[in-house]
């Protein structure tokens, strides 16, 4: 079984200053972790993704996330907000073993910048 | 390369009708599948399929059928439209299930009367 868990439904941040979208999962089997962006109105977009290999991921846009082991988090980050970074962010666990290759997303969460 | 195409964008029915929703990929990709997006709670899998001629069942199957005629296709059908069934739907498909990249579609937007 997996889950994943955002940790906000909502962020508001002003243009310029650091961004930080929190995502914990869990899975029975070693997973891989992705980001994905969605714009008003608009299909989902992939940010980035982990498959076990470098633990941080630098992603599209300035985006990047570290896959932490211990924490079972794999947190989005960006040093600095952009008024066109507005939008809703899900976080994405699947894991191959067995019959199980299905993503699960989390519930999102919609990031507002303000000027 | 059109990527992943849905038809139609926006549909209204009433209770009862039916409805087919049409996927396309020109990507070659094995796996497809269809979710439905509902405010809050994140996309939920309907329906996937690994392959032409395969399909299977995702967390919220019930209420639709699928079929997988041909790889690139992947159709979504309302048998008898229920007011919980209004949604947004968006298909995708990958190369391959777990590690990769799903890509999109634009979305369809569905409201059942």
């Amino acid at each position: 079984a997996q889950s994943v868990t955002q940790l906000d439904s909502h962020v508001s941040v002003s243009e310029g200053t650091p961004v930080l979208l929190r995502c914990n999962y869990s899975s029975s089997y070693s997973p891989s972790l992705f980001w994905y962006v969605q714009h008003p109105n608009k299909g989902l977009q992939l940010l980035l993704k982990y498959t076990s290999a470098a633990t941080l991921v630098k992603g599209i846009n300035g985006f990047e996330a570290e896959f932490k082991k211990s924490e079972t988090s794999f947190h989005l980050t960006k040093p600095s907000a952009h008024m066109s970074d507005a939008a809703e962010y899900f976080c994405v666990v699947s894991a191959a073993g067995g019959s199980n290759y299905k993503l699960t997303f989390g519930k999102g969460t919609l990031l507002t910048v303000n000027p | 390369n059109a990527g992943v195409t849905q038809t139609p964008k926006f549909r209204v029915l009433k209770t009862g009708q039916s409805m087919t929703l049409l996927c396309a990929q020109d990507m070659n990709h094995e796996y497809m599948y269809w979710y439905r997006q509902d405010p809050g709670m994140g996309l939920r899998l309907i329906h996937y399929s690994v392959g032409e001629g395969t399909t299977a069942k995702g967390e919220v199957p019930d209420g639709y059928n699928v079929s997988r005629l041909k790889k690139q296709n992947f159709l979504l059908g309302l048998e008898s439209a229920a007011p919980s069934q209004t949604s947004v739907y968006f298909c995708a498909s990958s190369e391959t299930g777990a590690t990769n990249e799903q890509f999109f579609g634009p979305g369809t937007r569905l409201t059942v009367l």
